[in-house]
């Protein structure tokens, strides 16, 4: 079964500095992976998804994400972290097979100080 | 063209009454999803319907219920609730099609369970 490992569930960079957020996955089968954003009160925003077209991949606000599978790792990066990026990121995997499931990891929360 | 609508988007109820969550997929996604959301659990994913049938479910008991009506429109019921209810319950569409499909979620269903 497919998982996901999120180190770190609090990350915090200054304003203009880089956000790094890790993600590990564990699948049996080439995966199809996911970054969301959850601002508070509010639903899940997809940022990007990887499906094998390219490794490295570009999302919205400027973030982008690599994928690398001899370290079954999927972390996310911007180059400059802005005050409004400040909130709740998960990433997935989904299991294949035609079902539109998500497996979650716990999140990491990204504050941003001026 | 309209996101994914969840209603209602706040709701109290008593230990022991039911409850019955509303979602409108995206025009055209035939794929619903729905995923419960706490401060413990994280997010876990409790079932998906496909053109009306059941397709996948997770690992919850069967007090929690749901449905899939030909318009694609979703709803899923609580019944004999329990304190450990109160969640956040996101409903989410795709074209449900393949693996990999872009996977949207709506704002959520805010539950408290008194």
């Amino acid at each position: 079964a497919q998982s996901v490992t999120q180190l770190g569930s609090h990350v915090s960079v200054s304003e203009g500095a880089l956000v790094l957020l890790r993600c590990n996955y564990s699948s049996s089968v080439p995966p199809y992976l996911f970054w969301y954003v959850q601002y508070p009160n509010q639903g899940l925003q997809l940022l990007l998804k990887y499906t094998s077209a390219a490794t490295l991949v570009k999302g919205i606000n400027g973030f982008e994400a690599e994928f690398k599978k001899s370290e079954t790792s999927f972390h996310l990066t911007k180059p400059s972290a802005h005050m409004s990026d400040a909130a709740e990121y998960f990433c997935a995997v989904s299991e294949g097979t035609g079902f539109q499931k998500l497996v979650f990891g716990t999140g990491t929360r990204l504050l941003v100080s001026p | 063209k309209a996101g994914v609508t969840q209603t209602p988007r706040y709701l109290i109820k008593t230990r022991g009454q039911q409850v019955t969550l509303s979602c409108s997929p995206i025009s055209g996604h035939r794929s619903v999803s729905w995923y419960q959301q706490t401060p413990g659990q994280g997010l876990q994913f409790l079932f998906e319907y496909f053109s009306e049938t059941q397709r996948n479910k997770g690992n919850f008991p069967g007090r929690f219920s749901g449905r899939q009506f030909s318009n694609s429109r979703s709803e899923m019921n609580v019944s004999t609730l329990e304190l450990g209810d109160s969640a956040l319950y996101l409903c989410a569409s795709s074209l449900g099609e393949a693996s990999g499909n872009t996977i949207y979620f709506g704002e959520g269903s805010w539950l408290t369970v008194v």
